[in-house]
């Protein structure tokens, strides 16, 4: 049971390109999030989905798009990535129960020069 | 948009002895959760509290929701090194709804334990 799987771990991109980070989880779960952390700031949620097909803004949603194509993946896309892009990428998962816990990957370390 | 307090910024200790931080906000919380997170890995959830005055143990740590619901605190007893990591509070505001599960982050707390 692998629980909630990223990919890539790291990437560097370059001012303008463009990537997708890619989140997995196996636990069927109806809810996932994407948040970025970033030093002496915590957690922030950037995008989340209640379910498949669905998706809604967070705190900090500019710059990123996602989508919920799948149950079980969801994407968070860079159009053109900017320098303050440059962060620690989390994707969480959570069962559709009212204030369950949320399961997070590992994190995906991004650079933009 | 909100934010969690949380203090202090950081601890550096010696084994075997007991750590307390906390978290607090200005509006009111329905779920307090603390997590743990060690380097190059997500957040893990060590305990979650749902009642306004729930006390809850996971072994040698011990969370608290506060009273007014605007805090909470995580103690944890008899500090060994594998303790080392950076532990966020997380809640959810009262008025964001249940049906998301969103979290509000504070900025974490930085445990080192001296051997």
């Amino acid at each position: 049971n692998a629980g909630v799987t990223q990919t890539p771990k790291f990437r560097v991109l370059k001012t303008g390109q463009s990537m997708t980070l890619l989140c997995a989880q196996d636990m069927n779960h109806e809810y996932m999030y994407w948040y970025r952390q970033d030093p002496g700031m915590g957690l922030r949620l950037i995008h989340y989905s209640v379910g498949e097909g669905t998706t809604a803004k967070g705190e900090v949603p500019d710059g990123y798009n996602v989508s919920r194509l799948k149950k079980q993946n969801f994407l968070l896309g860079l159009e053109s990535a900017a320098p303050s892009q440059t962060s620690v990428y989390f994707c969480a998962s959570s069962p559709p129960r009212g204030l369950a816990p949320l399961h997070f990957g590992n994190g995906t370390r991004l650079t933009v020069t | 948009g909100q934010q969690l307090n949380q203090s202090p910024q950081s601890m550096f200790i010696q084994e075997g002895e007991d750590v307390s931080m906390n978290c607090t906000s200005s509006s009111i919380f329905n779920t307090w959760l603390w997590y743990k997170q060690e380097p190059g890995e997500g957040p893990v959830l060590l305990i979650a509290l749902y009642k306004a005055g729930e006390l809850t143990s996971n072994g040698r740590l011990t969370a608290q929701f506060g009273i007014t619901r605007k805090d909470s605190f995580l103690n944890i007893s008899a500090s060994i090194p594998s303790d080392v990591g950076i532990y966020f509070c997380a809640g959810q505001p009262s008025n964001y709804g249940g049906a998301t599960n969103k979290l509000i982050f504070g900025t974490g707390t930085l445990l080192a334990v001296q051997p």
